[in-house]
């Protein structure tokens, strides 16, 4: 298996513009999570997917977040209009049925630049 | 809520030496999970261990192993005869009722020829 694929791997955009970040996880992992990663805060869970249902999203900072997973192969992160702040490495991790039994199988993130 | 605390925001070892890094984590639950992850400067995070709450016998791989104290909520990574590849981030995570992981602030390692 190829792993857990993000793209893109780095994405620079100005304030305002809309940021599409995809996720492929692994195949027959029932869940699926976004992390955001910056110096201040470490890694901070955004959401998580069970068999493609959002299960807890209180960590989407705002309505300028939202994610989506229209099936059990793909995801996306939104961030629409992005603002500096929101610049930060965003991970996407998998994990098989034993949810956090199991380990999480992170993507090679991506990286937001938000000028 | 659960926490994860880790106090040493960077630490240095020679090559071929020990090195202990430090987690404490906060949590009401008996029966969780403990991770340690490493974060290369590729950025991937890779586990490197882990430990179920209920066992008492501290998880060992290879060069790596932890020193799980529950009663004390510690739980440390002990690497032995470290090596230049090991110079990376690890970060300690809680894996509990709550459904996802919770991670510390990381510590960033790095080894001495």
């Amino acid at each position: 298996d190829a792993g857990v694929i993000q793209s893109p791997r780095h994405e620079v955009t100005e304030m305002g513009q809309e940021v599409t970040l995809r996720c492929k996880p692994i195949s027959g992992h029932d869940y699926l999570f976004w992390y955001r990663q910056t110096m201040m805060r470490g890694l901070e869970l955004l959401i998580y997917f069970n068999n493609n249902v959002p299960i807890d999203d209180s960590g989407m900072p705002e309505d300028r977040f939202s994610a989506k997973m229209p099936n059990a192969s793909f995801s996306t992160l939104k961030i629409q209009p992005s603002e500096p702040r929101d610049s930060a490495v965003y991970f996407c991790a998998s994990s098989p049925n034993q949810g956090i039994t199991g380990e999480l199988f992170f993507g090679e993130g991506s990286r937001l630049t938000v000028l | 809520a659960q926490t994860v605390t880790q106090s040493q925001p960077e630490m240095s070892v020679q090559e071929a030496e020990t090195v202990t890094l430090s987690c404490t984590y906060d949590t009401s639950e008996s029966d969780y999970y403990l991770f340690w992850y490493k974060q290369p400067p590729s950025r991937q995070m890779i586990l490197v261990i882990r430990q179920e709450a209920y066992k008492q016998q501290n998880a060992t791989e290879n060069r790596f192993s932890v020193n799980f104290q529950k009663a004390a909520k510690s739980f440390s990574l002990k690497i032995s005869d470290s090596q230049l590849g090991d110079a990376a981030m690890y970060f300690c995570a809680y894996g509990g009722s709550q459904g996802n992981l919770i991670f510390g602030k990381g510590t960033k390692l790095s080894v001495k020829p």
